[in-house]
């Protein structure tokens, strides 16, 4: 079965420069979340998209942003880059958004990418 | 201030015997709770979930317990295979959102 595919995998870069992640949810999935997750702590929610909208936002920088595509993929990006940014950065998707009031049944999923790994030097 | 707790950092367990791993939470308007595991530079995935209408729910060897009064849940494995070795997150979202708050994991050892 199709998964969250997630590009680059690995990414180094150096202070202050730019980088743009990617997130391909799983097929007929209209929701994506980024979580971000460094060295030894829980992952972070930062900010999630339903129907191409921001939905949620976390604790995301502002020297970041994000959007999703009319393909419903989704892109990070990232500027201005700081040691501190070094971490695993998770896409998930979901088939659908809770909204106000919805029911969450107990076989919701939540399913994750592998992930794309940054350095910042 | 860390709204999802798990106490434990580690457990080690005999293979064939009950893995039991816990999670506390703080915020009452968390409805929704899921459990992961995780190895290393790979993404979580999902082993089951619980929502507050519920204070059980099992999936083969994983049984999920809620105590909403407690603000407390668990995640049962039974029996426990080296294969469980990883580490186990628990992560609750408040009604009508998938903002999931992660707590800070449990790495649980399975040995042979």
């Amino acid at each position: 079965a199709a998964g969250v595919i997630q590009s680059p995998r690995h990414l180094i870069k150096e202070k202050r420069e730019t980088a743009t992640l990617k997130c391909y949810p799983i097929p007929r999935h209209d929701t994506v979340y980024w979580y971000q997750q460094g060295p030894g702590q829980d992952p972070q929610f930062l900010i999630s998209f339903y129907e191409k909208m921001q939905s949620d936002k976390g604790s995301i920088p502002d020297r970041f942003s994000a959007q999703q595509f009319s393909d419903y993929h989704s892109e990070l990006n990232m500027s201005s880059l700081e040691l501190g940014d070094s971490a695993l950065y998770f896409c998930a998707s979901s088939p659908k958004s809770p909204g106000a009031g919805a029911v969450l049944g107990t076989n919701e999923k939540l399913f994750f990418g592998s992930g794309t790994q940054l350095s910042v030097l | 201030d860390q709204q999802v707790k798990q106490n434990s950092p580690s457990l080690s367990v005999q293979e064939g015997r009950i893995s039991i791993l816990n999670c506390d939470y703080t915020n009452s308007m968390f409805d929704y709770f899921l459990w992961y595991k995780k190895y290393p530079a790979e993404g979580p995935t999902f082993l089951i979930s619980i929502s507050s209408i519920k204070d059980k729910n099992e999936d083969g060897r994983f049984t999920v317990f809620l105590n909403k009064s407690a603000k407390h849940l668990s995640l049962h494995i039974v029996p426990s295979q080296p294969g469980d070795s990883a580490v186990y997150f628990c992560a609750a979202s408040p009604s009508g959102t998938y903002k999931y708050i992660f707590g800070t994991g449990t790495r649980l050892k399975v040995l042979a």
